[in-house]
């Protein structure tokens, strides 16, 4: 049984259109977290849900906006794609947010905007 | 601005010789360092962490070591095995307020242990 999942595992399209990608973790966790990996490496987190409410808001765009509807699920929507928006995102998990929570990633989900 | 360096994006080593992978940080507020390994394809996973408080962690072939005043932490793997062939994060944490506290990653360094 997988811990962490996403869909889709891969996500070709146009710049413009708009996009979803899901996630849901079985693991009981109460936060979630999505992470952009970009071309340079670098893994950033974006944002960060407990309980559903969001915690942590990085300096995102706001085509991007997560939504939780419940804590198994943390979704992730973007509007208007945007070249620079190909990366790789990874959503994770862990239970609670403070103390020394280990994060369970997903496999990732590569987007590429043409 | 990055706060956290891997500057050997990459390093080779033999089977059953020590793998060591270095992080530099700027970032004096952190307060707990997590080492994460990926294979290709997969997400990161959890492998090793240390406190600020400590200077050594040891975890079977996997030992971190801290140095707060360098702001420098290792980690050695002895003895490296093939299945250790992995992109190895640094991942040091700060408490983003509200006991909220967030992983900044480094580039991560891709280890190839050679049979």
């Amino acid at each position: 049984d997988t811990a962490v999942s996403q869909t889709p595992k891969y996500l070709v399209t146009q710049m413009g259109n708009d996009k979803s990608i899901k996630c849901e973790q079985n693991l009981g966790h109460d936060t979630m977290y999505w992470y952009k990996q970009d071309s340079k490496k670098f893994l950033k987190i974006m944002f960060s849900y407990n309980n559903k409410e969001l915690i942590i808001n990085e300096t995102v765009p706001n085509r991007f906006s997560p939504k939780s509807p419940d804590k198994a699920h943390l979704n992730l929507h973007i509007n208007s794609l945007e070249l620079g928006d190909s990366a790789v995102y990874f959503c994770a998990s862990s239970q609670g947010a403070g103390g020394r929570e280990t994060q369970y990633f997903g496999p990732g989900t590569r987007l590429l905007v043409l | 601005d990055q706060q956290v360096k891997q500057n050997s994006p990459s390093l080779s080593v033999q089977e059953g010789r020590i793998s060591i992978l270095n992080c530099d940080y700027t970032n004096s507020m952190f307060d707990y360092f997590l080492w994460y390994k990926k294979y290709p394809a997969e997400g990161p996973t959890f492998l090793i962490s240390i406190s600020s408080i400590k200077d050594k962690n040891e975890d079977g072939r996997f030992t971190v070591f801290l140095n707060k005043s360098a702001k420098h932490l290792s980690l050695h793997i002895v003895p490296s095995q093939p299945g250790d062939s992995a992109v190895y994060f640094c991942a040091p944490r700060k408490d983003s307020g509200g006991s909220n506290y967030k992983l900044t990653f480094g580039k991560g360094t891709l280890l190839t242990v050679n049979p």
